[in-house]
C-alpha cells in the first residue's frame, strides 16, 4: 500500500496549545498536501509544499517536509476549538491519503 | 476558488436497489475527478479516477460494474453504486482537478460527500 501515515492519531488540547502533527509516506513525491475534515464533510486543501522546499508558513500553519525521511509535519499555533477537525496529508497525482490525525480543541 | 457540488448529501435505500451520486464543478472544468470512500474515523481511499471522455480507471479491488462511473462532460461525473447491499454504506466523497492551474494543478477541490445507508 503506498498510504502513508499520520502520528498521533489523536490529539487532544487546551485553546491556544500547539499542535503537531506527523506523516510519513513511502514512495518519491513532487510536492505533499495537508487537508482538513470536518467531521461528516469533504476535504478543505490547506497547504502544499513541493519536494524542494523544507518548510512552509501560511497563517497558523507552517508545515515542514524532509525528503530523506520521508516525512512531513503540520503545526497549528495558537489553536482554536473550531481547529477541531481531521487532517490529512496527501501526495501522489492520485493524491493517496494518510491515515488523519483526529484533532480535538478544547476551549 | 473553485467549487465542487455533490449530490445527494445523504441517501437512504433499500437492499438491491441502485443509487445515483452527482459530483459537479461548478466555476471550473475538471478534465478528472477521483472518487474515495471513507470508513468512520478512516482515511480516504481511492475508488476510480474518472477522466472526461473516457473510461475510468478503478483502483484495485474495486468492481467496476458494481461501481459505475461516467465523466460526460467537463462539469460531472457521477457514481453509480448498483444493487447496493448494506456494506456499501459509506461516505463517498469525490473531487476535481481544475484544468489549467499553473502550480496549483495538483490541488484538488472536494465535494461535501454523500452519506450512503443501504437498509
Amino acid at each position: 500500500s503506498q498510504q502513508g501515515e499520520e502520528d498521533p492519531q489523536a490529539l487532544s488540547i487546551q485553546e491556544g496549545e500547539n499542535a503537531t502533527m506527523n506523516c510519513s509516506y513511502k514512495t518519491s513525491i513532487n510536492n505533499l498536501q495537508w487537508y482538513r475534515q470536518n467531521s461528516g464533510r469533504g476535504l478543505v486543501h490547506l497547504i502544499l509544499i513541493r519536494s524542494n522546499e523544507r518548510e512552509k508558513h501560511s497563517g497558523r500553519l507552517r508545515v515542514t517536509l524532509d525528503t530523506s525521511k520521508k516525512s512531513s509535519s503540520l503545526l497549528i499555533t495558537a489553536s482554536r476549538a473550531a481547529d477541531t477537525a481531521s487532517y490529512f496529508c496527501a501526495h501522489t497525482d492520485k493524491l493517496i491519503f494518510g491515515t488523519g490525525t483526529r484533532l480535538q480543541v478544547f476551549p | 476558488g473553485a467549487v465542487v457540488s455533490q449530490h445527494p448529501s445523504r441517501v437512504i435505500c433499500k437492499s438491491g436497489t441502485s443509487v445515483k451520486i452527482e459530483c459537479r464543478s461548478l466555476d471550473f472544468q475538471a478534465t478528472t475527478m477521483f472518487w474515495y470512500r471513507q470508513f468512520p474515523k478512516q482515511s480516504l481511499m481511492l475508488m476510480a479516477t474518472s477522466n472526461e471522455g473516457s473510461k475510468a480507471t478503478y483502483e484495485q479491488g474495486v468492481e467496476k460494474d458494481k461501481f459505475l462511473i461516467n465523466h460526460a462532460s467537463l462539469t460531472l461525473s457521477t457514481l453509480t453504486v448498483t444493487s447496493a447491499h448494506p456494506e456499501d454504506s459509506s461516505f463517498y466523497i469525490c473531487s476535481a482537478r481544475a484544468r489549467g492551474f499553473g502550480s496549483g494543478a495538483n490541488v484538488l477541490t472536494f465535494g461535501a460527500g454523500s452519506r450512503l445507508t443501504v437498509l
